[in-house]
């Protein structure tokens, strides 16, 4: 099972933070990466990155220059910061399973995701 | 950058219904392709990877098909919790969405 949790409101130009708490598996399997997929209101899925417990981030480009991923192995926990956030990152928030295969993967297993919105 | 699209964005069936849904690539992607289930206030299920893989729990009336740029998913005799929004996702460069196909009564 996979679980986010975070704040739910965050102001416009500062950082979103979110955990994703990892149960029943080891976040340190081999083969799998541990990654965050947004949903704004009433639309589409958009992948934002991933990371392997060795260290190894995998971002969208198209997020990349505000978006890091870590993981803590210790704490069987994963994280996302988002910076300079704007209205266009209000969305609900999913951490997921991230089977690695070609040059991306698929995303096996989902939290229940939570809303983070963007406002003053 | 790898754009999807599906067609249609909305299907309106009736159970028992067979229901086929289409995604296309705006490049080759081999069989690199996933399909997801999302129901009203959930998180999306896999159903569907490498275009033709059955996810391990998913009922077999659930089928994929297709490779390079044109996959289909299709439904064989829609059953009440089918009802849903469809979406594929290709990964043969990184991961890209397809805009959805909500299947309705």
């Amino acid at each position: 099972q996979l679980q986010e949790s975070g704040p739910g409101l965050v102001k416009p130009s500062e950082t979103l933070s979110l955990n994703c708490t990892v149960s029943g598996a080891s976040i340190s399997t081999d083969g799998y990466y541990w990654g965050w997929v947004r949903q704004p209101p009433g639309k589409g899925l958009e992948w934002i990155g991933s990371m392997y417990y060795t260290g190894s981030p995998y971002y969208n480009p198209s997020l990349k220059s505000r978006v890091t991923v870590s993981v803590d192995k210790s704490k069987n926990q994963f994280s996302l910061i988002l910076s300079s956030v704007t209205a266009a990152d209000t969305a609900v928030y999913y951490c997921a399973r991230h089977f690695i295969a070609a040059a991306g993967g698929f995303f096996d297993y989902w939290g229940q995701g939570t809303l983070a919105t963007v406002s003053s | 950058d790898i754009q999807m699209t599906q067609s249609p964005s909305t299907l309106s069936a009736s159970v028992g219904d067979r229901v086929t849904i289409t995604c296309r690539a705006s490049q080759t992607i081999s069989d690199w392709l996933a399909w997801y289930q999302q129901k009203p206030g959930k998180a999306p299920k896999l159903l569907i990877y490498k275009a033709s893989s059955l996810q391990n729990g998913v009922p077999s009336r659930f089928s994929g098909s297709g490779s390079g740029t044109e996959f289909t998913l299709t439904i064989s005799g829609l059953q009440p919790g089918d009802f849903a929004t469809y979406y594929c996702q290709q990964y043969h460069v990184y991961s890209t969405f397809g805009p959805g196909t909500k299947v309705d009564i």
